[in-house]
């Protein structure tokens, strides 16, 4: 399957600032995904980024909280502003593995806003 | 909107004991995907086993099978011969093969192995 690098692999944050976390694939993908799992809950879809287009976003997100690129088909950032304490969560980027057999997962981003 | 529910928040069992979590989803689709994720104190993101909706015969992974009911809505991860690297949490999670293809997640049930 695909091998996904996913960068930092946690990071301490003031608020108000802000976290841009990158994905990079070995492989050339369509979509990559962007996930949320706030502490001790399931992952939350954030949006799905494909590459030479706008993001497409979940309900509750917000591109001007959460803008995403996606510059080419191997790499992809997710940004999140203006940083709350309601923000400290784990993201996570996946792509389609190969053949479908199912979604591979970055290794995650541990975020603390203080 | 499709929904995954699991039950079980959290079990515990003996090493080399068979464990079996359950999950229940919601939709009207037709044809769509099951999944079993597992998320060990890595957070990394693994996947366990997936189901094909229009297949009648269940997935097997070595020591992981599903129990597949259609018509109940009903996908359970059953562990064989538990281990204590199995210790995790698991995640059942739903995809319907028309439109956006992304996962719907269940809750997660936290399984602990015990020596």
């Amino acid at each position: 399957s695909a091998v996904i690098s996913q960068k930092p692999s946690r990071d301490i944050c003031q608020r108000g600032t802000s976290l841009t976390i990158q994905c990079q694939v070995d492989s050339q993908v369509t979509m990559m995904f962007w996930y949320r799992q706030q502490p001790g809950q399931s992952l939350t879809l954030i949006a799905t980024a494909n590459q030479g287009s706008e993001a497409t976003y979940e309900s509750g997100f917000v591109i001007d909280k959460f803008p995403i690129s996606r510059p080419n088909l191997t790499f992809s950032t997710l940004t999140v502003s203006n940083l709350s304490p309601e923000d400290s969560s784990i993201y996570l980027c996946s792509i389609e593995g190969r053949n479908f057999y199912g979604y591979t997962f970055g290794s995650g981003t541990r975020l603390t806003v203080v | 909107a499709q929904t995954v529910t699991q039950s079980q928040p959290e079990m515990s069992v003996q090493e080399a004991e068979t464990v079996t979590l359950s999950c229940t989803y919601d939709t009207s689709e037709n044809n769509y995907y099951l999944f079993w994720y597992k998320q060990p104190p890595s957070r990394q993101m693994i996947l366990v086993i997936r189901q094909e909706a229009y297949k009648q015969q269940n997935a097997t992974e070595n020591r992981f099978s599903v129990n597949f009911q259609k018509a109940a809505k009903s996908f359970s991860l059953k562990i064989s011969d538990s281990q204590l690297g199995d210790t995790a949490m698991y995640f059942c999670a739903f995809m319907k093969l028309q439109g956006a293809q992304k996962l719907v997640f269940g809750q997660g049930t936290r399984l602990t192995i015990n020596p």
